[in-house]
């Protein structure tokens, strides 16, 4: 089992819509939690980050944790064709300061 | 602006020769990863240094890979000897710590070195 797993989609919403983003991690000890956007070509920048249970909300942005299910989503509210990347969930490990990357899910906002 | 900074942005090189890519860290930042990306396997950490010092350099192939922290100011990926299969963009990233060691860092990444061995 990958210790960082998301579908790789691609998903296509159309303008406007809500976009839904799941990550699942195997180690129960992870603690942090982030999602970071990348374009085609460039790098990783950093959207959110999340360390409690529930939801967090920035602007159209909102990432939600379940520890209990090992679970992490990015909702992408009032979706924007400049929305459309790569979006990479990142976690990391007990006692660590490293950060491992699921393989990210290609988002398509249609006009 | 603060950013941190890889150079050299793209590299072409023959099999067997030696590679050396480097990274300025955010001004203040004490942690550095390095990462290599490729379509098959996404972002795989390779090394993890903080206060320079290496913690985490498990998913690095040893016999041609290492990586150093000079000075603060500066991180250094080599291959030797490199070989095709090391093609793949290379991302450094810099971060620093909240004050609760046990919660995350926050990774900021340069722009990379797209790497290419012929």
């Amino acid at each position: 089992q990958k210790e960082v797993e998301q579908n790789s989609g691609p998903l296509s919403v159309p303008e406007g819509a809500i976009a839904s983003l799941n990550c699942t991690y195997s180690d129960r000890g992870s603690q942090s939690f982030f999602w970071y956007r990348q374009y085609s070509g460039k790098s990783p920048e950093l959207i959110m980050f999340i360390y409690s249970n529930g939801d967090k909300e920035d602007g159209r942005f909102t990432a939600q944790l379940n520890k209990a299910s090992q679970y992490v989503s990015l909702l992408i509210r009032d979706s924007q064709p400049s929305d459309s990347a790569t979006y990479l969930c990142a976690v990391n490990k007990r006692s660590q300061g490293n950060l491992i990357f699921g393989k990210g899910t290609k988002l398509s906002v249609k006009p | 602006d603060a950013r941190v900074t890889q150079t050299p942005r793209h590299k072409v090189t023959e099999m067997g020769q030696e590679v050396t890519m480097r990274c300025q860290p955010i001004l203040g930042h004490n942690t550095v990863f390095w990462y290599r990306q490729t379509m098959m396997q996404g972002l795989e950490l390779l090394a993890y240094f903080r206060n320079r010092a290496p913690l985490d350099d498990s998913g690095m192939p040893k016999d041609r890979f290492s990586a150093e922290m000079p000075d603060a100011t500066l991180a250094t990926l080599k291959i030797q000897p490199s070989e095709p299969r090391d093609s793949a963009v290379y991302f450094c990233a810099s971060g620093l710590p909240p004050p609760w060691d046990a919660r995350g860092t926050e990774a900021f990444f340069g722009q990379g070195t797209r790497l290419t061995v012929v």
